[in-house]
């Protein structure tokens, strides 16, 4: 049983650009939630995904977007890259969005911004 | 808004030693509560939760009471080993906005090295 895929493993871009992260759910779980962790830090929600739509989003500006497709996976865009967007990027699944259940994280995308 | 707050790290251990990470929490409605580890180069795996007042979760040696009167969560393990040594975030899980939607805080993160 898969889990939480996600690609690439890692990633170089230089400022001004636009990058996709992709991220494949959990066999089974229906909700895509994306994070974002800088080094040393906690991560932090960026948004999430239930149905297609995006159900809940964290302080981040509208240069972060995202999608998520009828097989449940989703993808993270990122336009006009800034030094600061450097940071691991984790997709993390469940099934349903509710406080109960537990998220599965994949083990993310490492962004580094030149 | 919702916050976590861990225990200042890193903690460095011997084998074998009692281990105890502090969490404490703040929160607008009544959250589940969350210990995720963070092996080096990995995602985050769950180590355990508690979703009421009370509860205790528990994996692999470890356990954590979930207590609403001290807002706390603190991790602890009676005999910690290398293979422990990693970095452990303590979370919480809360209604947004009237609705269940399950967006997860964290704290900061604590690094653990054991040796043996």
């Amino acid at each position: 049983d898969a889990g939480v895929t996600q690609s690439p493993t890692h990633l170089i871009k230089t400022r001004g650009q636009q990058v996709t992260l992709r991220c494949s759910p959990k066999s089974g779980h229906d909700t895509v939630s994306w994070y974002q962790q800088a080094l040393g830090q906690g991560p932090q929600f960026i948004f999430q995904y239930y149905e297609e739509e995006e159900r809940q989003r964290g302080n981040f500006p509208d240069r972060f977007s995202g999608h998520q497709f009828p097989n449940y996976s989703s993808e993270l865009n990122v336009n006009a890259l800034l030094l600061g967007d450097s940071a691991l990027y984790l997709c993390a699944s469940s099934f349903g969005s509710g406080i109960y259940q537990p998220q599965h994280f994949g083990d993310g995308t490492r962004l580094s911004i030149l | 808004g919702n916050s976590v707050t861990q225990m200042e790290g890193p903690v460095t251990l011997s084998e074998e030693a009692f281990l105890t990470i502090n969490c404490t929490y703040t929160a607008t409605g009544y959250p589940s509560l969350f210990w995720y580890v963070q092996y080096p180069g990995e995602g985050l795996q769950l180590l355990l939760k508690a979703t009421k007042a009370d509860d205790k979760g528990s994996n692999k040696g470890f356990e954590a009471t979930y207590r609403k009167e001290t807002t706390s969560f603190h991790l602890e393990k009676g005999s910690v080993q290398v293979s422990d040594s990693a970095v452990y975030f303590c979370a919480l899980s809360d209604r947004a906005g009237g609705t269940s939607y399950g967006k997860l805080t964290f704290g900061q993160g604590t690094i653990l090295t054991v040796h043996p």
